[in-house]
Order: C-alpha cells, then structure tokens, then sequence
C-alpha cells in the first residue's frame, strides 16, 4: 500500500527566509501525481503545487517549489522569501493516475516568525 | 461560482441526534469523496464516489452513510450521533483516474460538534 509520510510535525522560519518541508512517499507505481496543500487556521484546504511523476523538471508556483527525487521516493517543498500568510499546516498528497485513493501525510504545521 | 460548497459549516448537536451534510461540486467531476479531520489534523478518507457508485468505503460505523443522487452531489448523513464524531469533515472532488489531472478540490468543511 501506498504510504506517505512527513517526518516534520511542526517547522518554523523567520518572516522572508526560506524553509523546506520533507515528505516521503512509498509506492511501486510508475504514474502517479505528488500535492502540497496548505490548510490555514480558516481550514479551507487550498492545493499550492502538483507534480506528474513523469515529468523530470520539478514543479514551482511562484514563492513556492518542489524538489522531486523519483528514485529516492522524495518530494519536499521550499517555500522562500516566507510571508506570515505562510503559517499554516501543509499537508503532502499522493494520488495514482490509476487508482481512486488518496494518500496524505500526517502534515507539519509551519510556524512564521515576524 | 464556488467549485466545492458544504452546508453547513458548523454543526453543533446532541450525542444520538442524526443528521446530514449536504456536499455539491460544480466542476464537473465524476468523482467525490468525504474525509474525516480528526482534531490532531489527521485526514482520514471515509468514502469515494465515482459517477454516483461507491467505489471506496473505508472501515467506518455503518451510522454513517453516504448518498450521490448525481456525480454532482455527495452527502453525508450520519445516525445516533456520539462523542467521538465530532470532527471537521470535508468534501471533495476530482477526476476521475486517467481522465486529467487527479487534485482533489476541498470544500469548506464541516465542522460538527457532538454535545
């Protein structure tokens, strides 16, 4: 079964730094979609980046980029130049292009320090 | 123009009470699902939807039952309410696997409160 774990329950960066959240995942599929999501204390989960397993350049969405290691089952996310906007819990996702399931992470909450 | 909408947002009830939360997705997936959000953040998957047939049903108390009257709907409805089911719960949608991109879509949630 498909697993995906973040190693980091709690992170914290200081206001226009950078940081990096971990997140592994465990599959023996070849297709298969990799998420970030943000969810802030409104607790709306908001999607912030996708990756295609398939596709070599890793994805980036403004302040927001990942660092995709097909081999190493590896998928972490850098968010720089940090905004208080930031602090929320992210959530890393995992989801085949064949099967119906799911899979998330137990999240690591992202503190932002003015 | 709300791609996921949940009604209502806060549920607050009485332990054996039943009751139901209502989920509609104007994107035009086939597949839905309802989450369950424990209070340590902890998203746990109850049940999917793809084209109004269940497709996943996880190991949850048969109280809860879900129901598509169409691929656009997914409600929730829940019997004898107890404690523990106090939780928010989310709905959300997505594509159908191999027709596209497979995020999923999150509505607001539903954040109900057993008393």
């Amino acid at each position: 079964a498909q697993t995906v774990t973040q190693s980091q329950p709690e992170m914290s960066v200081q206001e226009a730094e950078t940081v990096t959240l971990s997140c592994t995942y465990d599959t023996s599929e070849s297709d298969y979609y990799l998420f970030w999501y943000k969810q802030p204390p409104s607790r709306q989960m908001i999607l912030v980046i996708r990756q295609e397993a398939y596709k070599q350049q890793n994805a980036t969405e403004n302040r927001f980029s990942v660092n995709f290691q097909k081999a190493a089952k590896s998928f972490s996310l850098k968010i720089s130049d940090s905004q208080l906007g930031d602090a929320a819990m992210y959530f890393c996702a995992y989801s085949s292009n064949t099967g119906n399931q799911f899979y998330f992470g137990t999240g690591t909450s992202l503190t932002v320090i003015p | 123009d709300t791609a996921v909408s949940q009604t209502p947002k806060y549920l607050v009830t009485q332990m054996g009470n039943d009751k139901s939360i209502k989920c509609e997705q104007n994107l035009g997936h086939d597949t839905m699902y309802w989450y369950k959000q424990d209070s340590k953040k902890f998203l746990k998957i109850m049940f999917s939807y793809n084209n109004k047939e269940l497709i996943i049903n996880e190991t949850v108390p048969n109280r809860f039952s879900p129901k598509s009257p169409d691929k656009a709907h997914l409600n929730l409805h829940i019997n004898s309410l107890e404690l523990g089911d106090s939780a928010v719960y989310f709905c959300a949608s997505s594509q159908a696997p191999g027709q596209g991109l497979r995020e999923q879509y999150f509505g607001p949630g539903t954040r109900l409160t057993v008393t």
